[in-house]
């Protein structure tokens, strides 16, 4: 059974493109959960999602971020406009709960952004 | 909001010592759960506890829920250099939350 999947593991974006980060949950999980991660911190809750549902966006800014999880497909976050502070190690991870509340989370390997 | 605090931050220990990382919910907690993190790694579940009271053990690892469930601790017994990481613990509120709150954790660093 694969673990969860993220690509790019590396990415390098000029202030202003876009950036977009993929993350596969591993096979029968339906929730999934992006977190940012700055060196030295610990991890910051971004978005919670649930198939072709955001459940919970709190952690997310509200301008130039925004994560879909569709029916097929991976999840993805998407950030626009990107400016040297985004750049962090953004994990998902997923997990196998359908009713919520507790349930251990899987992390993917992560994805490095670096905005120059 | 929640707020949960680890400490320390940082851990020195020669190899053979124990290590002991504590961490603290502003809230009632329904679980917690703790994580470890290797160097240019990702966060890799290590346990949950959801009693009040609890304690697990994992081999040289010691985990505690509080009574309150408010507070939580990790406890390793004679270092290794295999035990080198960050050790994260994540507490979600009690009430039906589903987003965990992470402390900002320790990171251990286990000098040979």
């Amino acid at each position: 059974n694969a673990g969860v999947m993220q690509n790019p593991r590396h990415l390098v974006r000029r202030r202003g493109q876009e950036a977009r980060l993929r993350c596969s949950p591993m096979k029968g999980h339906s929730h999934v959960y992006w977190y940012r991660q700055l060196p030295e911190e610990g991890l910051k809750f971004m978005v919670y999602l649930q198939k072709e549902n955001i459940i919970d966006e709190s952690g997310m800014p509200k301008e130039r971020f925004s994560a879909e999880f569709p029916k097929e497909g991976p999840s993805i976050l998407r950030i626009q406009q990107v400016v040297r502070g985004d750049s962090a190690a953004y994990f998902c991870a997923s997990s196998p709960n359908e009713s919520g509340g507790a349930a251990e989370q899987f992390f993917g390997p992560g994805t490095r952004l670096t905005v120059l | 909001g929640q707020q949960v605090m680890q400490i320390p931050q940082y851990q020195h220990v020669q190899e053979g010592e124990d290590f002991t990382t504590y961490c603290n919910s502003s809230t009632t907690l329904s679980n917690i759960q703790w994580y470890k993190q290797r160097p240019g790694g990702h966060p890799v579940f290590l346990i949950q506890l959801v009693k009040s009271g609890e304690v697990k053990k994992q081999k040289r690892l010691t985990f505690q829920f509080g009574e309150a469930k408010k507070n939580s601790s990790l406890h390793i017994t004679a270092t290794q250099t295999t035990d080198v990481g960050t050790y994260f613990c994540a507490g979600q509120a009690s009430g039906g939350s589903y987003i965990p709150t992470f402390g900002r954790g320790t990171s251990l660093i286990v000098h040979p």
